[in-house]
């Protein structure tokens, strides 16, 4: 069954360093989104993105951060400068429904822990 | 604003027990409402999911049903078993592209 993958599955970082986390979507999908976990809290939307450009963002995704597909495959979230509050497990996820939102599949995740 | 509220957070249930968890939600446009697991450690799989124009859908061990007037739903679990223990997020799409999920069931079979 095709996955979402992502790497790296652990990143460690200093406060203030620039972070890029990878995802690569199942390859018939056309919705890529981004999503994190603080430790034993709910899953919080980030950014939503279709046809090449941002389609939605929450107010938890500011100026630091970034969304590009830098090829046919890649979907990557860049965080400029880290704060100790973007530590969390970072999921990324894609779809090919029609209908915007449904049917996500998630990736294993990245577990972001800035010092 | 978009939100999403789900009871209980922790559900504790004996092997073969049935168990209920209940969302409601804000958004009168939301129009679809999928429910995901997530075991310790790993990344939240979807289970069931259920549209607005249908009350009820059943797949196997689990049910979901919906409330549109009332703007709640429920996932119920039959037969449980202990490979059920896991977190349970229930989750709206309103009118937007953005998933809004509750604030999980962390569920407990007990064998």
């Amino acid at each position: 069954e095709p996955e979402v993958t992502q790497t790296p599955s652990h990143q460690v970082t200093q406060m203030g360093q620039e972070v890029i986390l990878r995802c690569v979507p199942i390859s018939n999908h056309l919705y890529f989104y981004w999503y994190r976990q603080i430790l034993g809290q709910k899953v919080e939307f980030l950014v939503s993105f279709y046809n090449n450009e941002i389609s939605e963002k929450s107010e938890i995704f500011d100026d630091q951060f970034s969304v590009e597909r830098p090829d046919g495959s890649n979907f990557t979230l860049k965080i400029r400068s880290t704060k100790l509050e973007d530590s969390a497990m970072y999921f990324c996820a894609s779809s090919e429904a029609i209908q915007r939102g449904e049917k996500l599949f998630f990736g294993s995740g990245t577990q972001l822990s800035v010092l | 604003g978009e939100n999403v509220e789900q009871h209980p957070s922790t559900l504790s249930v004996q092997e073969g027990d049935s168990a209920v968890i209940k969302c409601t939600y804000s958004d009168s446009a939301s129009n679809y409402f999928p429910w995901y697991k997530q075991e310790l450690g790993k990344r939240p799989q979807l289970i069931i999911d259920i549209r607005s124009n249908v009350g009820e859908k059943k797949d196997q061990r689990i049910a979901v049903t919906l409330n549109k007037t009332a703007k709640h739903f429920s996932l119920h679990i039959t037969e449980t078993q202990p490979e059920d223990s896991a977190v349970y997020f229930c989750a709206a799409i309103p009118s937007s592209y953005k998933l809004i999920f509750g604030s999980g069931t962390r569920l407990l079979v007990r064998p």
